[in-house]
């Protein structure tokens, strides 16, 4: 059974540009959660989509925004991109929150 | 708001040490809290999740406790082995509905050999 797939694995982009990141959730799975990972700290929330409505935001820019389609998988965009976007970003997905999260293995962004 | 601290930050131990990793919350009010081990780089790995009902949960060498009262929960790893050396993760899930967890800022773990 895979697990939640996210891909580009790795990307450097130019400070100004757009990028779109995507990430598939488990078979099953109906909620898709982002986060942003700064090396040394713990995953920031970012968005929340459950049965492709929005369930929650982070405290981030109007430049990052998120959508959810119909099979569930779900794609983060971020525009006007700036050096302190370089991050891991970590996509999650869940049955439920009260069953817990797995989560992708995830992709670099580098920002020069 | 909820915080998680987790204490250590970091931690170098000799293999075969048993140790204890702690994570604590400021609002009990939790729906679940779950442990996460991360590899560097790498995405985040579950190795244990409890729901606020349960005091404990164990899988393999790997034991979690959890206190909802006093707002902590620990991680208890037997027999260290060099593979184990990652950093560890606890993210604490809200009671009331929005299901959006908290992450702690992690320990940073080394066994040596």
């Amino acid at each position: 059974d895979a697990g939640v797939t996210q891909s580009p694995t790795h990307l450097i982009k130019t400070r100004g540009q757009q990028v779109t990141l995507r990430c598939s959730p488990i078979s099953g799975h109906k909620s898709v959660s982002w986060y942003q990972q700064v090396l040394g700290q713990g995953p920031q929330f970012i968005f929340q989509y459950y049965e492709k409505e929005e369930r929650g935001r982070g405290n981030f820019p109007d430049r990052f925004s998120a959508r959810q389609f119909p099979n569930y998988s779900s794609e983060l965009n971020v525009n006007a991109l700036l050096l302190g976007d370089s991050a891991l970003y970590l996509c999650a997905s869940s049955l439920q929150g009260s069953y817990g999260y797995t989560f992708g293995s995830g992709t670099r962004l580098t920002v020069v | 708001k909820q915080e998680v601290t987790q204490i250590p930050a970091a931690l170098s131990v000799p293999e075969g040490e048993n140790l204890v990793l702690n994570c604590s919350f400021t609002d009990s009010a939790i729906y679940n809290l779950q442990w996460f081990r991360q590899d560097p780089g790498k995405g985040l790995t579950s190795l244990l999740l409890i729901q606020s009902s349960q005091r404990e949960q164990t899988s393999g060498r790997l034991n979690a406790s959890l206190d909802k009262s006093s707002g902590r929960s620990t991680l208890y790893i037997a027999a260290s082995q060099p593979g184990d050396s990652a950093t560890y993760l606890c993210a604490v899930t809200p009671a009331g509905g929005s299901y959006i967890p908290t992450f702690g800022r992690g320990t940073s773990l080394i066994v040596h050999p």
